[in-house]
């Protein structure tokens, strides 16, 4: 297995541009997240998905966009990019419940995204 | 919400023990205590996880007082390979809707001296 893919490992954008960070999952995973992370701080959630065609926000979902409509597929869409989204995103991926108490987490390797 | 509390940095020498501590004094009486690591320039790794007992894996081991209020990452031979931030994250049950939406914090910065 893959485990979790992202593209693209970097970007630059400028001002205004639009793009979708791509995110891959091969493990039949349920669940599928979209993380945050800006330099020297921890990881905010951005939005999540259980299922296909079902997300919701999270913490700081504002500027952001998701669908999900294919159980592998969780693409992140950021319509207007400001410099305020400069930062590292991370997808993650997760099992649903199965008896067990925790599923843990997958994480992708991360998107470099600069916005000038 | 309940938080967690850890130091900004620890140090410690290669194949020594190293405790890594957690405070979450506001912790619910069913909130799982998680950590997760995430070493330079990768994504975050599951490392363990427990609700009230001691739990070992082959990773590391996790201490949880009595109380509940604070937990204790063990990783009980560093190496080199070990340096990373350390997260210590609290989740409600599996299946619960406050399970989603956790927030990963600043961690522990962990150095391993040669």
């Amino acid at each position: 297995n893959a485990g979790v893919t992202q593209t693209p490992k970097f970007r630059i954008l400028k001002i205004g541009q639009s793009m979708t960070l791509q995110c891959t999952q091969d493990m039949n995973h349920n669940y599928m997240y979209w993380y945050r992370q800006d330099p020297g701080m921890g990881l905010k959630l951005i939005y999540y998905s259980v299922g296909a065609g079902i997300t919701d926000k999270g913490e700081v979902p504002n500027g952001y966009n998701v669908s999900r409509s294919t159980t592998e597929d969780f693409p992140l869409r950021l319509e207007l990019a400001a410099p305020s989204q400069t930062s590292v995103y991370f997808c993650a991926s997760r099992a649903g419940t199965s008896g067990r108490d925790y599923n843990e987490q997958f994480f992708g390797p991360g998107t470099r995204l600069t916005v000038l | 919400d309940a938080k967690t509390t850890q130091p900004n940095s620890m140090e410690s020498n290669e194949e020594e023990p190293v405790h890594l501590p957690c405070n979450h004094s506001t912790i619910s009486g069913t909130d799982y205590i998680h950590w997760y690591r995430q070493l330079p320039s990768q994504g975050p790794e599951y490392v363990i996880h427990g609700l009230t007992s001691n739990v070992n894996n082959r990773m590391a081991s996790l201490a949880i007082a009595e109380d509940r209020k604070s937990s204790t990452l063990i990783l009980h031979r560093a190496t080199l390979r070990d340096a990373a931030v350390y997260y210590c994250i609290l989740r409600a049950p599996l299946g619960s809707g406050g399970y989603q939406k956790v927030t990963f914090g600043i961690g522990t910065k962990l150095q391993v001296i040669p």
